[in-house]
């Protein structure tokens, strides 16, 4: 079970937007630690998608943003493509760790 | 341009001990605030960050993990080694080596190796 809770699944049809949600605690996003994204196709490694709770890594396209409130952060895709489909993991620092903590990943799925 | 190389085995038997190294270049492990270490995946399951090595010779490892497991960095030969005594199938998956550097505690992870797959079995 991971630290960070994100849901299992989610769709929506090409050109629509979607958010994945990445809940943490008052031990890593709760205590104010940045929180990154990663896309992972299938059979490739993780990409850096989102750095830093807002901010794109050069070559990833402006549709894709990222924001953190509280103890949670989201990412937004927005004119999906089937590019898109893959999984998508939360990542940040937890204090009880002391060290990166991940979700347990989002498959999204363009219909 | 950063690029890392995972090379070991892609076979071990349970309670042997797995030797996994990094090969990298495009940066120097001794540049402030960069770490190299290994996130692994177990088929079809999510991320877990094993352990991690700093420009500062600072070690962070997974608590559950630490009794089994040891990084060491050849900054001269620009090689990270990991070790992990007495496997078992729990430690099957792909071993990513990753670039990281950090950010008020964060690890970001900027650049991934390709991963080594390996499989714990009798």
């Amino acid at each position: 079970q991971s630290v960070l809770t994100q849901p299992p699944s989610v769709s929506g049809a090409p050109g629509q937007r979607v958010t994945i949600s990445c809940s943490g605690s008052s031990s890593n996003i709760g205590a104010d630690y940045d929180v990154n994204w990663y896309q992972q196709l299938p059979g490739t490694a993780p990409r850096l998608l989102i750095y830093i709770n807002t901010n794109r890594p050069s070559g990833v396209p402006d549709r894709i943003s990222g924001s953190k409130s509280g103890t949670s952060a989201s990412l937004a895709i927005s004119g999906l493509q089937a590019e898109d489909e893959a999984v998508y993991y939360c990542q940040s620092y937890d204090i009880n760790l002391s060290g990166a903590i991940f979700g347990g990943g989002t498959q999204l799925t363009v219909l | 341009q950063i690029t890392l190389q995972e090379s070991g085995p892609t076979l071990v038997k349970p309670t042997q001990t797995l030797t996994l190294t990094c090969s990298f270049s495009g940066f120097s492990l001794t540049s402030s605030g960069v770490g190299v270490g290994w996130i692994r995946q177990a088929p079809g399951k999510a991320l877990e960050w094993l352990a991690f090595i700093y420009w500062d010779d600072d070690m962070r490892y997974r608590p559950s993990l630490r009794s089994r497991v040891t990084i060491v960095k050849d900054s001269s030969k620009d090689r990270v080694v990991l070790t992990m005594t007495n496997v078992d199938p729990g430690d099957t998956g792909t071993y990513f080596c990753v670039y990281s550097h950090e950010v008020d505690y964060t690890d970001i992870f900027d650049s991934w190796g390709q991963g080594s797959l390996v499989t714990v079995s009798s």
